[in-house]
């Protein structure tokens, strides 16, 4: 079946620090690669989405570039600050059925210090 | 466009009671699905409701249970409440077609005592 795997957290930065969150998955096909953030106490926001190979998805300064021949995601920002401390997760839509069902990693948290 | 609406937000409940959950999706949106999100499990996938039939289920006991209705406002019900049912219930709301993109409520907050 499909699968996501990212990177453990938590993740510990400075402010203005580069950050990547390294995310690979398992899939039937090549399905829409989304990444969520949850902030502490909410739900889950789209931050950034790639919808086929090669295509890069970017939103408030982040970017992920859609691999396929290393199956990969990877979440990268050039500088985070403070406001960015949340937990991150990489998301695919499954293919096998007619249905609406996201498979999720599971989570990095990222603090990022002043 | 008003976003995703989840009622109510925080619920304490006992062992053995049962509970329902509320969702308003997206207007215009006709799939509903509802993940559970524990420390140890993550985010699972319980059900998706597409024009008020269910679609999709993951692989939970038939404790949990949903509907949705012409609406498309959706509801989720679980009996029998267990310690370990304790988790933040997520709701999200999209078209039910194309990539697969979803939108998320900021979710309930079920605590069993």
């Amino acid at each position: 079946g499909d699968s996501v795997t990212q990177m453990e957290g938590p993740v510990t930065l400075s402010e203005e620090a580069f950050l990547t969150i390294n995310c690979t998955y398992t899939a039937t096909g090549y399905p829409s690669l989304f990444w969520y953030v949850q902030y502490p106490g909410e739900g889950l926001q789209l931050l950034l989405k790639a919808t086929k190979a090669d295509d890069k998805g970017s939103n408030k300064g982040f970017e992920a570039t859609y691999r396929k021949e290393t199956t990969s995601f990877h979440l990268e920002k050039g500088s985070v600050q403070v406001s960015d401390s949340a937990v991150y997760f990489c998301a695919l839509p499954s293919l096998n059925n007619a249905g609406n069902m996201l498979t999720f990693g599971g989570g990095t948290r990222l603090m990022v210090k002043p | 466009k008003a976003g995703v609406t989840q009622t109510p937000r925080y619920l304490i409940k006992t062992r053995g009671q049962q509970v329902t959950l509320s969702c308003s999706p997206i207007s215009g949106h006709r799939s509903v699905s509802w993940y559970q999100q524990t420390p140890g499990q993550g985010l699972q996938f319980l059900f998706e409701y597409f024009s008020e039939t269910q679609r999709n289920k993951g692989n939970f006991p038939g404790r949990f249970s949903g509907r949705q209705f012409s609406n498309s406002r959706s509801e989720m019900n679980v009996s029998t409440l267990e310690l370990g049912d304790s988790a933040l219930y997520l709701c999200a709301s999209s078209t039910g077609t194309g990539n697969g993109e979803a939108f998320f409520g900021q979710g309930t907050r079920l605590t069993v005592v």
